[in-house]
């Protein structure tokens, strides 16, 4: 099945930094999704975007599909964007759309 | 828009009880999906409807985990006799058009 590899693992930052997560997926999709787990356990949907770039406020989002990777911009990061961030493309072994999750990357952003 | 309901939101039971989950996705959403997280990792699906039909159940452990969703809206997943690797977060997540997903809350089992 696909493989969807993410880095780094883990990263720490001070309050007020820039990052930049990567996710690498070893088969072409047709769409990605990148997720953030709060400390309480919440997934949230950050973005769908199978291509191109989208921003929404600090975060930005980038897919270039045809090079089977994303990138997700943290900037001027806040205590409250810590948690793991992970990415997940679609399973193209069934007729289903399962998402296959990457590991996580776990950001924690000290004051 | 209301989000995705799940109950309850932790559950401690002994190795071979059994045990239930409820959720109640977004009005609307047609495809509702379980997915199981254990600690440090990605989730994982367990099943995925297609209103009350099940599009893949192919990493559901069938001879202990059970799903319905009945009337193509709420669903229940069971599972019965619990064993000590079951411990996790169950996930219920919901989209239209098997689009962007939206997940619940999540309900944190410990098996002991």
């Amino acid at each position: 099945g696909i493989q969807v590899e993410q880095s780094p693992p883990d990263l720490i930052l001070q309050e007020g930094a820039n990052s930049t997560l990567r996710c690498n997926f070893s088969d072409s999709v047709n769409n990605l999704q990148w997720f953030h787990q709060n400390p309480w356990g919440q997934l949230i949907n950050l973005f769908y975007i199978p291509s191109g770039t989208k921003q929404n406020g600090r975060l930005s989002a980038t897919t270039v599909a045809t090079e089977r990777y994303s990138l997700l911009y943290i900037s001027s990061s806040q205590t409250t964007d810590s948690g793991v961030y992970f990415c997940a493309v679609p399973t193209q072994e069934t007729s289903g759309s399962r998402l296959t999750f990457g590991e996580g990357t776990q950001l924690t952003v000290n004051p | 828009e209301a989000g995705v309901a799940q109950s309850p939101r932790y559950k401690i039971i002994e190795k071979r009880q059994s045990v239930a989950f409820w959720c109640n996705p977004i009005s609307g959403h047609a495809t509702l999906y379980w997915y199981q997280q254990i600690l440090g990792q990605g989730p994982k699906l367990l099943i995925q409807f297609q209103n009350n039909g099940v599009v893949d159940d192919s990493q559901l452990p069938k001879d202990r985990f059970s799903a319905e969703r009945l009337k193509g809206v709420d669903s229940t997943l069971k599972i019965q006799p619990a064993k000590l690797e079951d411990s996790a977060v169950y996930l219920c997540a919901s989209s239209l058009d098997r689009g962007r997903y939206t997940f619940g809350s999540g309900t944190r089992l410990t098996v002991v």
